[in-house]
């Protein structure tokens, strides 16, 4: 199967830092996508992963091991505005389509 | 530059009816995606399209279900008859290729209640 599993939900305060890990089925592995989607609205891109080590992008990064079939995305400086779900979606090579997990639906309290 | 366009943004109907979802892709995007997002079943692909032409079409729930591309610049989802489980929202994407870092792009989506 091509299981994605992250959190369903998490919390987290204004100012701080969170982690919202993704772990995949790794046979097949071609590449991970990390989208923002808020409430009402259309995912939109975050980064792309095909290579291991970190990608960062202003106060967002994401990270991937290929071995561990392991993602995760970084968020810095948490500021209201970054309350949204987070999907994970990953590439396999036989296909030209990517395969979204569930999302982590990320509230930041004041 | 123009986002991918769907319409309508709502529909509302009632069961046995059928509904017509609309797309235009980004210009110059070869591959456009139909999804269905639900709380319970997340973001799901239904079909999509190479160039115009139905590449994979394994979602698609069921034969009341049907897709169309006929230029590069509009595609169709088609229910019928609509049944009350239909209900989620639909979105179209587009991308210029599926490989490397080529991304899709979104849609605002179609929220669709079926009564």
């Amino acid at each position: 199967g091509q299981n994605i599993d992250q959190p369903t939900e998490m919390t987290a305060t204004e100012g701080a830092i969170v982690q919202i890990n993704c772990t995949y089925q790794t046979s097949g592995f071609n590449g991970l996508f990390w989208y923002q989607q808020h409430a009402g609205e259309a995912p939109t891109f975050l980064s792309y992963n095909v290579l291991d080590g970190l990608e960062e992008k202003g106060r967002f990064s994401s990270f991937l091991s290929r071995s561990k079939g392991y993602s995760y995305l970084l968020l810095k400086e948490l500021q209201m505005k970054d309350s949204a779900s987070y999907l994970c979606a990953v590439r396999y090579s036989s296909a030209s389509k990517i395969i979204f997990g569930s999302g982590t639906r990320l509230s930041i309290r004041p | 530059d123009a986002g991918v366009i769907q319409s309508p943004r709502h529909e509302v109907t009632e069961m046995g009816q059928e509904v017509t979802l609309r797309c235009k892709p980004i210009s110059g995007h070869d591959y456009l995606f139909w999804y269905r997002q639900t709380m319970m079943r997340g973001l799901e692909l239904l079909i999509y399209f190479n160039n115009n032409v139905p590449i994979d079409d394994s979602g698609m729930p069921e034969d009341r279900f049907s897709a169309k591309m006929p230029n590069a610049s509009f595609s169709t989802l088609k229910i019928q008859p609509s049944e009350p489980r239909d209900s989620a929202v639909y979105f179209c994407a587009s991308s210029k290729g599926t490989g490397g870092a080529d991304t899709q792009y979104f849609g605002p989506g179609t929220r669709l209640t079926v009564l």
